[in-house]
């Protein structure tokens, strides 16, 4: 039981080059987040999937496209990376149990931006 | 507008040492507030859920609590396994968009 992956750990990009950020879940979860942490700063949300085929914004999308393949899987991509996209990529799951909320993280992405 | 405050940023505790966390939230209805420990390098882990304003949870040497407009994360005779960075975070009732506070950095000396 692997609880929440990510895939790569580390990325190195230049400027204006794409990638794709994998995550994956064995959980059952239906809800898969993707966020970023920046020093000095909370974590935020670029884009939230309540279920297969339905994705949301969040509160700092521009720059990323998302894709919920199945129950299992959240990609995030960059289509023409940026300097300002340096940071922690985060993919969390969530579920209700009991009435409340619990959210599972993975071990996220460090992304720098060239 | 949704924000989180969380305070101090860093807090250094000798071992036994009790003290809190503040967490101060503005949300347009609060669906839920959690904490998470994040450990350097790691992804946050999930500690509580909070409801309603008087709910508290603990969890071994930590409690939280909730009003209407702070949760407390109490720890009571640290550890220097306790040495993290927690985090608050609040989830409004009209969005999915959890707001995350920046974290305080907790350091528990032997």
């Amino acid at each position: 039981n692997a609880g929440v992956t990510q895939t790569p750990k580390f990325q190195v990009l230049k400027t204006g080059q794409s990638m794709t950020l994998q995550c994956a879940q064995d959980m059952n979860h239906n809800s898969m987040y993707w966020y970023r942490q920046d020093p000095g700063m909370g974590l935020r949300l670029i884009y939230y999937s309540a279920s297969e085929g339905t994705t949301d914004k969040g509160e700092v999308p521009n720059g990323y496209n998302v894709s919920r393949l199945n129950k299992r899987e959240f990609s995030l991509r960059l289509e023409s990376a940026a300097p300002s996209q340096t940071s922690v990529y985060f993919c969390a799951t969530s579920i209700r149990r009991g009435g409340y909320y619990e959210q599972y993280f993975g071990p996220g992405t460090r992304l720098t931006v060239t | 507008e949704d924000q989180v405050t969380q305070s101090p940023e860093a807090l250094r505790l000798q071992e036994g040492e009790s003290s809190s966390l503040n967490c101060s939230y503005t949300v347009s209805g609060l669906r839920g507030l959690f904490w998470y420990r994040q450990d350097p390098g790691k992804g946050p882990e999930f500690l509580f859920t909070l409801y309603s304003a008087g709910e508290e949870k603990e969890k071994e040497r930590l409690k939280a609590t909730l009003t209407k407009k702070e949760s407390f994360l109490h720890i009571t005779a640290p550890k220097p396994e306790d040495s993290a960075t927690y985090l608050c975070a609040a989830l409004p009732y009209n969005n999915n968009d959890m707001r995350f506070g920046a974290g305080t950095r907790l350091t528990v000396k032997p």
